[in-house]
């Protein structure tokens, strides 16, 4: 069955750096990437995808890339701040069934 | 613009009580709608979805089921809340074609 893995412990880094974050998939071959915020007690919220034909995608200070050898996709977000402390989701999207992952919880430190 | 409403925000239901959750989308046609439910500090369980009017698929098998009686209204029901059944429940959608996905702001459903 389709399995989607993410970093399950917190990442806590200083304010500045660099957060990256892992998402692994098997058992599947998803046409698209996406990486989603969610807030505590609220829905989450789209930041951006990645098509299986590319390799890096940039929006602002957010980074991702794809690799569908390895079946793996690496969010980054450059320059830290604490206004970005909240679980990040992955979704391995194929058609119209969208799984995520379990979500790693990002605390950017002042 | 499209929005999608979700309701109510809180429930408290007593054990073996019967439960519906409403959820509309506005601003778009025949979306493909979805129900979550994320149990504390857990990760979103997908319960259902539907591509159009009356076609449900069912992810996990439990005591609760789906409706979608209108093209932009799809229905959350149980017959007999669970203790179990406590939990974070969104719904969401998205259109054919284009995959991102629009979540409403959820349903905290306390069973007692």
């Amino acid at each position: 069955s389709q399995k989607i893995e993410q970093n399950s412990e917190a990442l806590n880094i200083q304010e500045g750096k660099t957060a990256t974050l892992t998402c692994n998939y098997t058992n599947y071959s998803p046409a698209y990437l996406q990486w989603y915020r969610q807030d505590p007690g609220r829905g989450p919220v789209f930041l951006l995808l990645i098509r299986e034909n590319e390799k890096e995608k940039r929006k602002e200070r957010l980074k991702v890339t794809f690799d569908t050898t390895l079946k793996q996709s690496l969010f980054h977000i450059t320059a830290s701040q604490p206004a970005d402390s909240a679980t990040y989701l992955c979704a391995p999207t194929g058609t119209y069934k969208y799984i995520f992952g379990t979500g790693t919880r990002l605390k950017v430190l002042a | 613009s499209q929005t999608i409403h979700q309701w109510p925000a809180t429930l408290v239901q007593p054990v073996g009580s019967p439960l519906s959750l409403e959820c509309t989308v506005e601003g778009t046609s025949n979306p493909n709608l979805y129900w979550y439910r994320q149990a504390a500090g857990r990760g979103l369980q997908l319960l259902f979805y539907s591509v159009g009017i009356g076609q449900i698929s069912s992810e996990v098998p439990q005591n609760l089921s789906a409706s979608r009686p209108q093209d932009r209204q799809f229905i959350l029901s149980s017959k007999k809340l669970l203790l179990s059944d406590s939990g974070f429940y969104l719904c969401a959608w998205s259109v054919q074609g284009i995959p991102e996905a629009f979540f409403g702001q959820g349903t905290r459903l306390t069973v007692v």
